[in-house]
């Protein structure tokens, strides 16, 4: 199976401040078709998770221009370019290149 | 507005067995995958299986690879996931999400991309005696 590590576990930050999260796999996350499947979570709490970035660095719907995703094989970051106090919750980055899906431990962003 | 709603949630005993559903609405079925995945109390999230728009393709975490079933409806847009034999380490709240749209290569060939663009709210799935 293919192993997700993030990092840091725990993420305080200022408003107004940048944010950055790191996701390692395991193996490649890259397909026969040159994409690579990494995508990002965010489950703010007492709610269901909501898809942040896929393949990377594709924005999903409504996502703010605040949030930018980039990396390739196996190392793979989140950047929020000035954290807002909605950002609060965990972040979890997932691989689908293979099955079993797998998903990183998570990483808490919190507001100082 | 595309809507994901999960339900059949409950306590259960070890050994017993449940179904939960998800209801769906607001896009093309058969169009897109479909996925189950958990969250055990105090922790992070756990894909437990995913089946294809329409229906060939199962697959299973090794958790659950046996004991829990996949499938979908295309004529009432729900997914279910049949569970069987179930543990204490079952215990969790269960998530329906629907995948986004499906890649196609240039010589025609499909298949899902499996990024969760859409969560439902979750049911609670309690196994305990």
């Amino acid at each position: 199976d293919i192993v997700m590590t993030q990092s840091p576990l725990s993420l305080p930050v200022t408003p107004g401040e940048p944010a950055s999260f790191s996701c390692r796999s395991s193996q490649r996350l890259v397909y026969t078709n040159g994409h690579n499947y990494l995508n990002w979570y965010v489950q703010k709490p007492g709610q269901s998770p909501q898809l942040l970035m896929y393949l990377v660095s594709n924005r999903a719907s409504g996502v703010p221009d605040r949030f930018s995703g980039s990396g390739s094989g196996t190392d793979f970051t989140l950047k929020i370019s000035r954290v807002e106090a909605e950002d609060v919750g965990i972040y979890y980055c997932m691989q689908a290149v293979e099955t079993p899906i797998t998903f990183g431990q998570g990483t808490r962003l919190e507001i100082k | 507005e595309v809507l994901l709603v999960e339900s059949g949630g409950s306590l259960v005993q070890p050994g017993g067995s449940l179904r939960l559903s998800c209801a769906t609405s607001g896009f093309t079925f058969h169009n897109y995958a479909m996925s189950w995945v958990r969250q055990a109390p105090e922790t992070g999230l756990e894909w437990v299986s995913s089946i294809t728009g329409d229906g060939s393709g199962a697959y299973y975490a090794d958790s659950v690879r046996g004991r829990f079933t996949i499938s979908r409806d295309t004529s009432q847009s729900t997914v279910y996931l049949q569970m069987n034999t179930l543990r204490a380490e079952d215990t969790a709240i269960y998530y329906c999400a629907k995948d986004g749209p499906y890649y196609y290569d240039p010589s025609g060939y499909s298949f899902p991309e499996y990024y969760f663009d859409l969560w439902g709210q979750g049911t609670r799935v309690i196994v305990s005696a």
